[in-house]
């Protein structure tokens, strides 16, 4: 049974960088049939995707986000993180690591979400 | 972009009955990038349907996908306590490849 766990700090200044990284336990992130991606949940709202990466490093990243998002993967650690720039109180969410399986483009498996609140 | 829009916003159904989830697509998408979550409250999201059709594992055949174009359905038949939850529909495409609808509300 494929698990993810984000983990990080949940309280970030604005105008900092907000760092997370999700742990995969139970399956390889070095797989071809799948990206890992990050998906955000501001409160009492829907999802927004925020971007995935590959186990090759290839990443893609919501143009919402105007390039304020960069991800890593770690296929030693089977971790990949996320780090997001230039934080506002518009970042404040619960942020989820979750799998997308690749060709049919859905997400299969989450993390249970780590609520992030950006505030001085 | 592509704008999945959900109707109703909130369905308020009793157990036992059949509940009719709607997802509009601005544009036409292939009904292979169609799928479906449910969130309870305080829960990540889970995965109900893919493929606009195709149950995920573990997930009863109460629950039903349908659809293609740019209409699409979930339908929830015998409905059980634990289905009144928050369900989503998201697409796979062009930027910014995967987008959700913003969601339709089951209570009882």
């Amino acid at each position: 049974q494929v698990q993810l766990q984000e983990s990080g700090p949940r309280l970030v200044k604005p105008s900092q960088t907000l760092s997370l990284t999700c742990t995969v336990s139970g399956g390889s992130i070095h797989s071809v049939d799948h990206y890992w991606s990050w998906v955000r949940q501001h409160p009492g709202k829907g999802l927004e995707w925020i971007g995935y990466i590959y186990f090759s490093g290839a990443t893609y990243y919501n143009p919402s986000l105007k390039s304020r998002a960069t991800m890593l993967v770690d296929t030693f650690k089977n971790q990949f993180s996320l780090w997001l720039s230039s934080v506002t109180a518009a970042d404040t969410a619960v942020y989820y690591c979750a799998r997308d399986v690749y060709s049919y483009f859905y997400f299969d498996y989450w993390g249970q979400g780590i609520p992030v609140t950006v505030s001085s | 972009e592509i704008v999945l829009t959900q109707s109703p916003g909130t369905l308020s159904l009793s157990p036992g009955e059949t509940a009719t989830l709607s997802c509009r697509v601005s544009e036409s998408v292939s009904s292979t990038y169609l799928a479906w979550y449910q969130q309870i409250p305080g829960q990540a999201p889970r995965l109900l349907i893919y493929g606009a059709s195709s149950r995920a594992t573990g997930i009863p055949d109460r629950f039903s996908g349908s659809g293609s174009g740019t209409d699409f359905t979930l339908t929830i038949s015998r409905l059980e306590p634990e289905d009144f939850a928050v369900y989503y529909c998201q697409q796979f495409g062009s930027s910014p490849r995967y987008t959700f609808g913003q969601g339709t509300k089951l209570e009882i």
